[in-house]
Formats: C-alpha cells, structure tokens, sequence
C-alpha cells in the first residue's frame, strides 16, 4: 500500500544550527511534493512545493530537496531559531489526478532552544 | 481577506446526535476540502470539491456527507455521531486553473474544530 513516513521522534536542535526533517515514501512516483508547518492548534500553513522535476528549492531560509530515485524529500531550516518550533507535515497527491487530493505525512515536531 | 473560516471551533456530541461543521473561504477557490486529524496521526481526506455543485469522496468519507451549493461555502453533516468520529476537523482550499484539475497549488486551511463524541 502506498505510504508517506516521517520520523516520529521530535527533533530537538540548538538554536542556530540547521534542522534536516526527512519525508520517505514507497509504492509511488508523485508529480510533486509540498511541506506545510503547524503550530499546536492550528491549521496547517503551507510552505514549499517541489515538482518532481526540479531538485532542490529554497525559500528564504527554507530548503526542500525531492530525490525521486530514493523516494524521499529532506527538508531543511538554516539558522534555526526557537520561533521555528512547530510541527512540519509532508504531503503527497499519491493519485495524480491534479484534484490536489493530497496524502499527508505524521509529521516530525522540531524544537528549537535558545 | 479572512481567508478560510470554520465554526463552531469546539462542539461536544452526543452519541447518536448529528451537526454540520461550517467552511467558508472569501478567496474565490474553486477547490475545497474537508479532513481531519486524530493524535499522532496525519491528516486524512474526508470529502473534496472541484467546484459547485461537484463533491467527491476522500479516504474516509463514511459517517460524512458534503454539499457545496456556492463557491465559497462547504459545509461537512455528520449523522448519527459514533465516538469514532471525534476528531480535529480541517476545512481547506485551493485555485485551479482548471476544475479538470492538472494544477499543482497551495492548500489554506481553516482554524479547525475540535469536536468530542461522547
């Protein structure tokens, strides 16, 4: 069956550093993959899309890469700061229809202290 | 703009009993979506639109029914409320250059509703 998997564990860096969330999927080849944030009692926020044509995009200090060969997407947060804090969902449209039905990841919670 | 805008944003049930989550968006997409979201799970796709009067089922539409007579408004029923469906509950759109779909955009979700069968 198809699946999306990121880790489960929280990810806890020191401010300042950069942050590698990782998004494994298997039994599909997505025509694109997009990254969204959530805050504790939120919805989620969108923040990168990547077709998967293209390998690497950035947005200010956020920077997604889509290998399609490993199925997997690795997102990045440069000089990470406590604000970054939040829940970071993958999400896939494993139909490809062009519906936008997407399939969403768990999510892996980063942290980032002071 | 408000951009996508849920009520009520908790509502407690009974068992047996039904309510419809309201969803509005002012942002004129012609895509909207209804899913929702248990502890430590991902989001899972209930019901989607690709335009007025055209619904669809998602992955996990038992227990639910959508209508969507306007642009804007997507409300979700749920009848006869079973403990199963407690859950948070996210209303979401998009714009497509094509209800045909073939177009790869941003997904605004609302607020949520936290809803509790009891």
């Amino acid at each position: 069956s198809q699946k999306i998997e990121q880790n489960s564990e929280a990810l806890n860096i020191q401010e300042g550093k950069t942050a590698t969330l990782t998004c494994n999927y298997t039994n599909y080849s997505p025509a694109y993959l997009q990254w969204y944030r959530q805050d504790p009692g939120r919805g989620p926020v969108f923040l990168l899309l990547i077709r998967e044509n293209e390998k690497e995009k950035r947005k200010e200090r956020l920077k997604v890469t889509f290998d399609t060969t490993l199925k997997q997407s690795l997102f990045h947060i440069t000089a990470s700061q406590p604000a970054d804090s939040a829940t970071y969902l993958c999400a896939l449209d494993m139909e490809n229809t062009g519906f936008q039905k997407l399939v969403f990841g768990t999510g892996t919670r980063l942290l980032v202290s002071p | 703009n408000a951009g996508v805008t849920q009520t009520p944003k908790f509502r407690i049930l009974k068992i047996g009993q039904s309510m419809t989550l309201q969803c509005t968006q002012d942002m004129n997409h012609n895509y909207m979506y209804w899913y929702r979201q248990d502890p430590g799970m991902g989001l899972k796709l209930i019901y989607y639109s690709v335009g007025a009067g055209i619904t669809d089922k998602g992955e996990v539409p038992n227990g639910y029914n959508v209508s969507r007579s306007t642009t804007e408004d997507f409300p979700l029923r749920l009848e006869l409320a079973a403990p199963s469906q407690t859950s948070v509950y996210f209303c979401a759109s998009s714009y497509s250059l094509r209800s045909s779909g073939s177009s790869y955009n941003e997904q605004f979700f609302g607020p949520g509703t936290r809803l509790t069968v009891l």
